[in-house]
């Protein structure tokens, strides 16, 4: 079956650095998404990645290295706005479709 | 900016009911998706659809069936709505295979 994990939450200071990890084990990869989701509101799109390697947006970077079924968020200068969960998701390919498989989210809260 | 568009953003129904959530996407994407999202589960596929009048099961079809007759509108239907449905439905769409999707506000449906 399809696996992907991520921390349930983690805690970090206004200013800091964070890293949130996704590792992944799934058949059919075409890809990982970030997403992050605010107390009740609707996702939204931070990152995608389909290469091996860094890709960097403004405070925000995301990692992949699909050998190693391994992702990461890097979140800079923390805000307190940065507050959310951040949902790693991965693109498969099955059987003539796509599907995106979320994990369960990792909830952070930065403190000041 | 993408707009997506769930017709409520709470609803309380009772067992048995045939509940419909309507979602309408005003950027002309080719999919539009289904999702629930409960508490330490995530988010999880329900149906999605890639073009009018088709459709694709996903994770958790069972209890749901859905309707896409027009290209900017996918409805889900609850054919006998149960307790364990209660959940927070997000409806979601993106231009083609491989790009982000963008959410909805939600719809949070509680079965009485």
């Amino acid at each position: 079956g399809q696996n992907i994990d991520q921390p349930t939450e983690m805690t970090a200071t206004e200013g800091a650095i964070v890293q949130i990890n996704c590792t992944y084990q799934t058949s059919g990869f075409n890809g990982l998404f970030w997403y992050q989701q605010h107390a009740g509101e609707a996702p939204t799109f931070l990152s995608y990645n389909v290469l091996d390697g860094l890709e960097e947006k403004g405070r925000f970077s995301s990692f992949l290295s699909r050998s190693k079924g391994y992702s990461y968020l890097l979140l800079k200068e923390l805000q307190m706005k940065d507050s959310a969960s951040y949902l790693c998701a991965v693109l498969l390919r099955g059987a003539g479709s796509y599907q995106l498989t979320f994990g369960k989210g990792t909830k952070l809260s930065v403190i000041p | 900016d993408v707009k997506v568009t769930q017709s409520s953003r709470y609803l309380v129904k009772r067992t048995g009911e045939k509940v419909f959530l309507e979602c309408v996407q005003d950027m002309d994407h080719e999919n539009m998706f289904w999702y629930r999202q409960d508490p330490g589960l995530g988010l999880r596929l329900i149906y999605f659809s890639y073009d009018v009048k088709m459709k694709e099961k996903g994770d958790i079809p069972e209890g749901y069936s859905v309707s896409r007759e027009k290209k900017e509108r996918f409805s889900l239907i609850l054919e006998s709505a149960s307790t364990n449905q209660t959940s927070m439905y997000l409806c979601a769409s993106s231009p083609r295979v491989g790009q982000p999707q963008h959410f909805g506000d939600g719809t949070r449906l509680s079965i009485l």
